[in-house]
């Protein structure tokens, strides 16, 4: 079993929808987790920490759940630019190392 | 300079060549760390270098790699005897602290083994 794992997709979503995405990981002892954003053949970006009492950017909105070991993400009106691949984060206890899952990929359409 | 930079952006290899890629991290960063990322799946971890100190090498997957950092800043990953399934790219993260917060990537290197 991978220790982050996520749907692959693809996702196609209409321009002003709202699009989630879920990310389980195995290591219980796991203390911080990202989301990251990912163009295409451009490297990775941190979109947003992911907080426990749950955090929100704008039209973004981060949740973790440790109890479940689970991270989402929700895009709201989500626009042409947020066509990208997502990756689940996290950064297991005691190494200094992130752990990525295998990335969900987003298109918007018009 | 004002961001991870890393060189070659493309490298193109005969089976059996040995390829050098080099990252140079943002002045000042402590943490230096490797990734490999396959066609498709998400970057894995390699290895982490604190100032010239590899802390953790227990990504590599194989002996044919090796990384170093011997002055604390420009380090240097080395793949020796290239086989098809080290086609990736490889990216280099620096962040000025000894956390994953702050970290940065380069625009990685293109490796195509032949």
């Amino acid at each position: 079993r991978k220790e982050v794992e996520q749907d692959p997709g693809p996702f196609n979503v209409p321009e002003g929808a709202t699009v989630a995405f879920n990310c389980t990981y195995s290591n219980s002892a796991s203390q911080s987790f990202f989301w990251y954003r990912q163009d295409c053949r451009k490297e990775p970006k941190l979109l947003m920490s992911v907080y426990s009492s749950g955090n929100e950017d704008g039209r973004f909105t981060a949740q973790l759940n440790r109890a479940s070991q689970y991270i989402s993400l929700l895009i709201r009106d989500s626009k042409l630019s947020d066509s990208a691949t997502y990756l689940c984060v996290v950064n297991p206890q005691g190494a200094q190392k992130l752990v990525f899952g295998q990335g969900t990929r987003l298109t918007i359409n018009p | 300079g004002a961001g991870v930079s890393q060189s070659p952006r493309y490298k193109v290899a005969k089976r059996g060549q040995d390829v050098a890629l080099r990252c140079d991290p943002i002045s000042g960063h402590v943490s230096l760390f490797w990734y490999q990322q396959a066609l498709g799946q998400g970057p894995e971890f390699l290895t982490y270098f604190q100032n010239e100190a590899q802390l953790d090498k227990s990504g590599l997957p194989s002996d044919r790699f090796f990384a170093e950092r011997p002055e604390g800043s420009v380090s240097t990953l080395k793949i020796q005897r290239t086989q098809q399934e080290d086609s990736a790219v490889y990216l280099c993260a620096s962040s000025p602290l000894t956390s994953n917060y702050g970290y940065t990537f380069g625009s990685g290197t293109r490796l195509t083994v032949v």
